[in-house]
């Protein structure tokens, strides 16, 4: 059970684009439709943004869309905002109900 | 409204137990699978356990296998996570949550704000 693979961190401009990596296997990420996201403000508990790999929950702004190619997942915030500064966690089912979450992203937006 | 309240976190010496219960309310707690993920302070996020909405079907990390054991109460819209041989490396903010299906483990959409469980000597 090794953690998913993703950068220590990110950051944009207001406005611009960017787009968090996570990095599993055949076994995880690249075998299941059931890659989801989650924001981390400090203090705060963690708020899912991307399930199924790219579907969005209601009420999560449509800033926030989520891919997928072979073993690797991605997140992409559009229109970057101050308020989206914040920690970003991958995690995918693995088989066996067992789950593995990345090591998390640092988002900072300049 | 959709809430989750952890309770019975606390400050234990390495090799005693703790039990953390967690108590649904908003939502038909019967109906959906439930997690336990912790955090240590400063560090991610890391998957515990799960179980599925019936408690027939349950997961463990391989680092708590063998010493954790989650178990509900859909009578009483209770989680529970029984921690024995605790370690040092055990000490995390433990996050209660809901998952957004009942079985296969889809995504976790509602979190309680965390119990705090410290092992120290």
């Amino acid at each position: 059970q090794s953690a998913l693979t993703q950068p220590a961190s990110v950051s944009g401009s207001p406005g611009q684009s960017i787009t968090i990596s996570c990095t599993g296997t055949s076994n995880d990420v690249g075998n299941f439709k059931l890659v989801s996201w989650y924001q981390h403000h400090p203090d705060k508990a963690p708020k899912l943004m991307i399930y199924e790999d790219s579907q969005r929950p209601s009420g999560v702004s449509n800033r926030f869309s989520g891919s997928k190619s072979a073993n690797t997942a991605s997140l992409t915030i559009s229109g970057l905002q101050a308020e989206d500064e914040a920690h970003y966690y991958c995690c995918s089912y693995a088989g066996g109900l067992t789950l593995i979450f990345g090591g998390g992203t640092k988002l900072t937006v300049l | 409204e959709v809430q989750l309240v952890e309770s019975g976190g606390d400050s234990v010496q390495p090799g005693r137990s703790l039990r953390l219960s967690c108590a649904g309310s908003g939502f038909s707690f019967d109906d959906y699978a439930m997690h336990w993920v912790r955090q240590v302070p400063g560090k991610g996020l890391e998957w515990v356990s799960s179980i599925t909405w019936n408690g027939l079907n349950i997961g463990y990390a391989d680092s708590v296998k063998g010493r954790f054991t989650i178990s509900r109460d859909n009578a009483k819209n209770s989680l529970f996570l029984q921690m024995n041989s605790l370690r040092t490396e055990d000490t995390a903010l433990y996050y209660c949550i809901k998952d957004r299906l009942p079985t296969v483990p889809n995504a976790f959409d509602i979190w309680g704000q965390g119990t705090m469980v410290t092992v120290s000597s």
